[in-house]
C-alpha cells in the first residue's frame, strides 16, 4: 500500500535557527496535507498542497510540493519555542482518496 | 474545542470490561474517522465513515467496533481489549472526497489505558 515517509525523524534546534522536514511519498499524490501536533495535544491542520510544484507560505512556515506530486517539504526560518512539536504530512488514498496516510512525523524541539 | 468533541478525555479499563468512546461534531463534514496514535508510530487509520464509502478495516481486529449513527456521530465500541491496545484514539471528520475533501479537523482524543 501506499507509504509516507518523513524525515529526520527528530530535530533539536536552537531558538532563531530554521528548521526542515521533507516528506516522499511511494505514489503520486493529488494533494499533500501538513498537520502540527503540540505536546499533549491532537493534530491540527496547517495547510493543503494541490498544484505541482506549489509553495505556500504562512509567516515563517513554507510549504512546498514537488514537481512530480510524490515529495514535500516544510521549513520554518527563525524557530521559536511555540514551534515545538510534531509536524506530520499526509497524503490521500484509496478508490475515493478519503483515507489520509500520515507520515511517522517530525518532532521538534527548540532550545531557547 | 477544535469542533470536533470526543469524550471521554481519558479512559481506564479493565480486559474484560466493555466501553465506547464517542465522537461528535457539527461543522457540516460528512466524513469521519478513527485513527490510532501509539508512542513511537504513525497515526493509524482505523476506521473510515463518509457518503462515498463506509470502510470496514480489515486489519483492526474484530474487538474494535464501529458505529456511525449519522453524519455528525461515531462511535468506537471496545471490549476485551489488550493491554497493547492502550493508546491514543482521535476522532476526526472533514468534507467528503466530492466536496474536495480538504483538512482533517481531530478531536482532542480520547486517552486510553487498558489493565
Amino acid at each position: 500500500g501506499q507509504q509516507v515517509m518523513q524525515i529526520p525523524q527528530y530535530q533539536h534546534v536552537q531558538e532563531g535557527e530554521d528548521f526542515t522536514t521533507y516528506c516522499n511519498s511511494s505514489t503520486t499524490l493529488s494533494n499533500i496535507q501538513w498537520y502540527k501536533q503540540r505536546p499533549g495535544g491532537h493534530p491540527v491542520f496547517l495547510i493543503q498542497l494541490v498544484k505541482s510544484g506549489e509553495v505556500k507560505k504562512q509567516k515563517r512556515l513554507t510549504f512546498q510540493f514537488g514537481e512530480a506530486k510524490k515529495n514535500s517539504s516544510l521549513h520554518i526560518t527563525a524557530t521559536q519555542t511555540t514551534d515545538v512539536g510534531t509536524y506530520f504530512c499526509a497524503g490521500p488514498s484509496g478508490e475515493y482518496g478519503n483515507k489520509l496516510v500520515f507520515g511517522a512525523g517530525t518532532i521538534l524541539r527548540v532550545k531557547s | 474545542e477544535t469542533g470536533v468533541t470526543q469524550t471521554p478525555r481519558h479512559l481506564v479499563m479493565g480486559m474484560t470490561n466493555k466501553k465506547s468512546l464517542k465522537c461528535e461534531q457539527h461543522l457540516g463534514h460528512n466524513a469521519m474517522y478513527w485513527y490510532k496514535q501509539s508512542a513511537k508510530k504513525p497515526l493509524e487509520l482505523m476506521f473510515v465513515y463518509s457518503l462515498e464509502e463506509r470502510v470496514e478495516n480489515n486489519s483492526v481486529p474484530s474487538r474494535f467496533s464501529p458505529e456511525c449513527p449519522n453524519s455528525s456521530h461515531l462511535f468506537l465500541h471496545l471490549h476485551t481489549l489488550q493491554p497493547e491496545d492502550s493508546a491514543l484514539y482521535l476522532c476526526a471528520s472533514s468534507l467528503g472526497p466530492g466536496q474536495g475533501m480538504g483538512g482533517y479537523t481531530f478531536g482532542s482524543g480520547t486517552r486510553l489505558t487498558v489493565v
